[in-house]
């Protein structure tokens, strides 16, 4: 079966502290490792496609890298705004049809 | 701008109602999908389409139906058969295809007394 297991389920930071988000899967095929970003009471916002191991991805204070069996979010220096749940889901094919399989986030606070 | 809205941000209901969520999508994707968001659990998926008049069933279908007339609309209707209807709903829509990522509206928070 297809799992997606984020850890850890919340991290506090205190400002500049620099971290790491951690997703581990078990998927047959892997199609596509995708990190989203959630506010509270919003949907999901989408960050970044990784599609191989050793690929690698940065945006602002955040960077994904992927291995084959886990996907890493580093956190450079991050302040206040960076607050949020990240959600790691990866692709897989299921019933025909490609699916995301999500899992159940990490929610990291940044304290000033 | 092109995006994915959903309405209403929030709902209420009486125990027994159906009630129909509204997706639209201006992204001119042709896959789109319906999840639910509870506390503590991952996003699960309830239905997806990836044509017109075409839709499959996901991992929690039971007691949702949708409909697919227009590429641009996937409406999800809770029905009363749904047990525990109160929840975070969230559509999303996506380019077809393999390792194509998903872009989601912001939601309907939907809650049945």
């Amino acid at each position: 079966e297809d799992q997606v297991t984020q850890s850890p389920e919340a991290l506090r930071l205190q400002e500049g502290e620099s971290s790491s988000l951690n997703c581990s899967y078990t998927v047959s095929g892997l199609r596509g490792l995708f990190w989203y970003r959630q506010d509270p009471g919003k949907g999901p916002e989408f960050l970044f496609t990784l599609y191989s191991a050793g690929e690698e991805k940065e945006k602002e204070r955040l960077k994904a890298t992927l291995t084959k069996k886990e996907s890493f979010l580093h956190i450079t220096a991050p302040k206040p705004e960076d607050s949020a749940t990240y959600l790691c889901a990866v692709q897989a094919f299921q019933g025909g049809s490609e699916k995301l399989v999500f899992g159940k986030g990490t929610k990291l606070t940044v304290n000033p | 701008d092109g995006g994915i809205t959903q309405s209403p941000k929030y709902l209420f209901r009486k125990e027994g109602q159906n009630v129909t969520l509204s997706c639209e999508q201006n992204l001119n994707h042709d896959a789109m999908y319906w999840y639910r968001q509870d506390p503590g659990q991952g996003l699960r998926l309830i239905y997806y389409s990836q044509i017109v008049n075409d839709f499959q069933k996901g991992d929690i279908a039971e007691g949702y139906s949708v409909s697919r007339e227009k590429k641009e609309s996937f409406p999800l209707t809770v029905t009363s058969a749904q047990k525990n209807p109160t929840a975070f709903y969230l559509c999303a829509s996506s380019v077809r295809g393999q390792g194509q990522e998903q872009y989601f509206g912001p939601g309907t928070r939907l809650t049945v007394t």
